[in-house]
């Protein structure tokens, strides 16, 4: 079936360093979204990528969306504490209405 | 806050007993999806509902049902519960049902003793 794999599944890193996170899918995607989830909280929606090779930043976060619309990374700039949670991507297939979410990769920074 | 609200918060019950959590979308949203998230996992969808109909299914197993009544609100029935049914349960929400963001509930934690 239709598999979204999120590497890696941890990153310990100190305070200050940058952090990036993969998404790969097996098909072709549609859009791809982003989420993070606070330890205890819930996901909560940060951006949607929809063309093939867009790039678009959030203050310290860069979202990029393959070319083959197969890929995609998130690139955290000198982590803060504040960036610790786990972080999914989550793509849409164009003949389905699911939203597959990858497994997630948890961010823990050292302060 | 997402606009989204779930009850009960947290729900301890026994193997063998059916439970039912509910999740009111936020005001205006007709899609609601059911997400099951168990310790250390990802989010695994079980099913959406749009404006009252069925529109999508994962992987929900048979022993588990939901619905979504006229006012929006949804449901989702869990019976025959395992242990290993034990996990976070969450609601999300969206204006419409392709290529929309999902504004997710706080969850509901499930523990089958």
């Amino acid at each position: 079936g239709q598999q979204v794999m999120q590497i890696p599944q941890y990153q310990h890193v100190q305070e200050g360093e940058d952090f990036t996170t993969y998404c790969n899918s097996s098909t072709t995607l549609s859009n791809i979204q982003w989420y993070k989830q606070r330890p205890g909280g819930h996901p909560v929606f940060l951006i949607q990528l929809v063309k093939s090779g867009e790039v678009k930043k959030q203050k310290r976060l860069t979202f990029q969306f393959g070319e083959a619309k197969k890929n995609s990374s998130l690139h955290i700039t000198a982590t803060q504490t504040t960036d610790v949670g786990t972080y999914f991507c989550a793509g849409r297939v164009d003949s389905s209405y699911k939203l597959i979410f990858g497994s997630g990769t948890r961010l823990l920074v050292r302060p | 806050d997402s606009g989204v609200t779930q009850t009960p918060k947290h729900l301890i019950t026994a193997t063998g007993q059916r439970v039912t959590l509910r999740c009111s979308p936020r005001s205006g949203d007709l899609s609601v999806y059911w997400y099951q998230q168990s310790l250390d996992q990802g989010l695994q969808f079980l099913i959406q509902y749009y404006n009252g109909e069925e529109r999508a299914k994962g992987n929900i197993l048979e022993r588990f049902s939901a619905q979504q009544f006229p006012d929006l609100h949804s449901e989702l029935n869990l019976s025959s519960l395992e242990l290993g049914d034990s996990a976070l349960y969450f609601c999300a929400s969206s204006a419409w049902d392709y290529e929309e963001t999902q504004y997710f509930g706080p969850g509901t934690r499930l523990l089958v003793l």
